[in-house]
């Protein structure tokens, strides 16, 4: 079936780096745009980053602009997120996203991955 | 603050229509599609309303959206249970070149 699965998630000290990954299955990876979105716990949701499906147009909120690296490898139907300097106000869940329909619209997203950041 | 503004609660008997408010600018709304996620608690997103007013497959029709101008709605009718939930409006910002959301609204179901 289709479905997006992220991993990489865990404790990391302020400053740390961490690698996220989505792994996609059960439709053509190559041909969907991608985005990562995070939740901060009992906050709402927060855009993150966007990649096209040959990876050749990226966006980044600003929050994260500069730290954090949005990638993809479509012969291994994988989306990947390097996070870098981090903060606490990183804390979250991560969700990976397949841009499915007009609009921008995401109509798979995975379970999520928690990131804590803290000392 | 978030970009788009939501109201934070809306509420309803079972069987009423309940309308959810996401007020926008010319660089977000008014320049580009809507979409809608359904969140049950400690569950992903859903994707509830795409480009302002399509359902995709399997959503009741219960629930429709629309669009005017800088606004958008999302709009449940014959409001059921299942549908106690949080609601994010969300679009492209041109101004931003990013994706803004909406702070999310918590529906209830008296």
């Amino acid at each position: 079936q289709v479905q997006l699965v992220e991993s990489g998630g865990g404790l990391v000290k302020p400053g740390g780096s961490l690698r996220l990954s989505c792994a996609a299955s059960g439709f053509t990876f190559s041909d969907y745009y991608m985005r990562w979105i995070r939740q901060a716990p009992g906050k709402g949701l927060e855009w993150v980053s966007y990649i096209s499906s040959s990876g050749s147009t990226i966006y980044y909120a600003d929050s994260v602009k500069g730290r954090f690296t949005i990638s993809r490898d479509n012969a291994k139907n994988s989306l990947y997120l390097q996070m870098s300097s981090l903060r606490a106000e990183d804390t979250a869940v991560y969700y990976c996203a397949r841009e499915g329909l007009s609009g921008g619209a995401c109509d798979i997203w995975g379970q999520g991955t928690m990131v804590t950041v803290s000392s | 603050q978030s970009v788009l503004t939501q109201p934070p609660s809306a509420s309803g008997t079972p069987g009423q229509r309940v309308t959810i408010s996401c007020s926008g600018s010319s660089s977000n709304i008014g320049s580009n599609s809507v979409n809608w996620y359904q969140q049950l608690p400690g569950t992903a997103p859903k994707l509830l309303i795409f480009s302002n007013n399509q359902r995709p497959s399997g959503v009741p029709d219960r629930f429709s959206g629309s669009k005017s101008g800088t606004s958008a709605s999302l709009a449940i009718s014959g409001l059921q249970s299942e549908d106690e939930a949080d609601y994010y409006c969300t679009t492209w910002d041109d101004s931003l070149s990013g994706q803004v959301f909406g702070g999310g609204t918590k529906v209830t179901v008296l």
